[in-house]
């Protein structure tokens, strides 16, 4: 039972474009998302994460915009840029289970030049 | 500082092997995890320790035997692993239980067992 998912299992976008990394979710109790940028070979990198009190937070470069009716996120990157280049994860967790993150199936992000 | 450092980079070991993973944080973090990841999944959560004390243990066969030490140190610790058991484990370490919180994670180790 997948409960967090990534349905593209990968993203090309030219540089200075915008990214859009989607993942929905149906466990209606997460109510914390978190996105993970993850290298071949080492451990995931903390990007950004939301509350379900909010339904947009903003880092630099980086948005993740939640819609809960759709129990639905997504993770902006704009402009992309070459060192975007890694294998994106949603995580989600919930009230009670806050020790426990729930992890999507990763999309691999190439930013071509 | 969100730095988790986990020992040995890359471990090869034989079925009959005893080997230890190690992780350390010093963010004062209490909450300490410990994924396992095969290639082109995500990661799976195997234990998480809170307060020093094990909290969760996701069914994991006992072959894997965590540890922690103290509220900076976490341990796994191998016997008799199989060929399968062949991944890159990841350790991690969060403010501490109740509130919703965020996981930093190590740079992993890369296990092979022959």
């Amino acid at each position: 039972d997948q409960q967090v998912k990534q349905n593209s299992p990968s993203l090309s976008v030219q540089e200075g474009r915008i990214s859009i990394l989607n993942c929905d979710y149906t466990n209606s109790m997460f109510d914390y998302f978190l996105w993970y940028k993850k290298y071949p070979a080492e451990g995931p990198t903390f990007l950004i994460s939301i509350s379900s009190i909010k339904d947009k937070n903003e880092d630099g470069r980086f948005t993740v915009f939640l819609n809960k009716s759709a129990k639905h996120l997504s993770l902006h990157i704009v402009p992309s840029q070459p060192g975007d280049s890694a294998v994106y994860f949603c995580a989600a967790s919930g009230t009670g289970t806050a020790s426990k993150l729930t992890f999507g199936t990763g999309t691999r992000l190439q930013v071509t030049l | 500082d969100t730095e988790v450092t986990q020992t040995p980079k890359h471990l090869v070991m034989g079925m009959t092997n005893k080997k230890s993973l190690k992780c350390e944080q010093h963010m004062g973090h209490r909450a300490m995890y410990w994924y396992k990841q095969k290639a082109k999944k995500p990661p799976e959560l195997m234990f998480v320790y809170s307060y020093e004390k094990l909290s969760i243990n996701e069914s994991v066969p006992s072959r894997f035997s965590p540890e922690c030490p103290n509220s900076s140190l976490l341990n796994l610790h191998l016997h008799a692993l199989q060929p399968e058991d062949s991944a890159l484990y990841l350790c991690a370490s969060s403010h501490g239980p109740g509130a919703v919180e965020t996981q930093y994670f190590g740079p992993g180790t890369r296990l092979l067992v022959l």
